[in-house]
């Protein structure tokens, strides 16, 4: 089965705890980002990567980062969280050329405390 | 820069009323335009597309038509189910840049029985 697996789904932790969520998938994708989606906002882009070793900022980048060492993983990476990381983050991922197909993970509602 | 603006939500309907979501774009191009579709606990799913101008998206009872002289992509079904309750996001990807989706606030909708 197609899928964008997201783990962990949950997490609460503190401020400045490092802390990593990691997205997988299984379709051989090229490009892979991170959203994050607040109430009133929608989702706003975070990072994206075209492919291997190949990562840009996307619209609000600052606080993140990002790897891209394998094509299937594409972890997102809070070095040092704060409060106002406190979101609901998606990572979705698609073929190159398929613009119109992006699949969506499960979600990881993330709180900082 | 690109953007996408949705009616204010939430909306709450009784079940088989006639359902309009309302989105509007700004954008340079010619871009691309999508629904998803975010059920409670789940990821996005893509409802819809249409990719040009006139273009009709349609999927499990929805449409919406690509309006490039109003900058519209409206949401409609004609009888709405208690199954359709779910937060509708409008979105829009440039063509020429194609590296991420611009979404819109989000709508969510409740159907009662």
């Amino acid at each position: 089965e197609a899928q964008v697996t997201q783990n962990p789904r949950y997490l609460i932790t503190v401020t400045g705890k490092k802390l990593t969520v990691t997205c997988s998938q299984n379709m051989n994708h090229e490009y892979m980002s991170w959203y994050r989606q607040d109430p009133g906002l929608g989702l706003r882009q975070i990072y994206y990567s075209m492919n291997v070793e190949v990562t840009d900022k996307g619209d609000v980048p600052e606080g993140y980062k990002v790897s891209r060492k394998e094509k299937r993983n594409f972890p997102l990476i809070l070095e040092s969280p704060s409060p106002n990381q406190t979101s609901l983050y998606f990572c979705a991922s698609r073929a190159g050329d398929r613009i119109h197909e992006q699949y969506f993970g499960p979600g990881t509602r993330l709180t900082v405390t | 820069g690109d953007s996408v603006t949705q009616m204010e939500g939430p909306v709450t309907l009784s079940e088989e009323a006639f359902l309009t979501i309302n989105c509007t774009y700004t954008a340079t191009g010619y871009p691309s335009l999508f629904w998803y579709v975010q059920y409670p606990g789940e990821g996005l799913q893509l409802l819809l597309k249409a990719t040009k101008a006139d273009d009709k998206g349609s999927n499990k009872g929805f449409e919406a038509t690509y309006r490039k002289e109003t900058t519209s992509f409206h949401l409609e079904k004609g009888s709405v189910q208690v199954s359709d309750s779910a937060v509708y996001f409008c979105a829009l990807s440039d063509p020429q840049g194609a590296q991420k989706l611009v979404f819109g606030q989000g709508t969510r909708l409740t159907i009662n029985p």
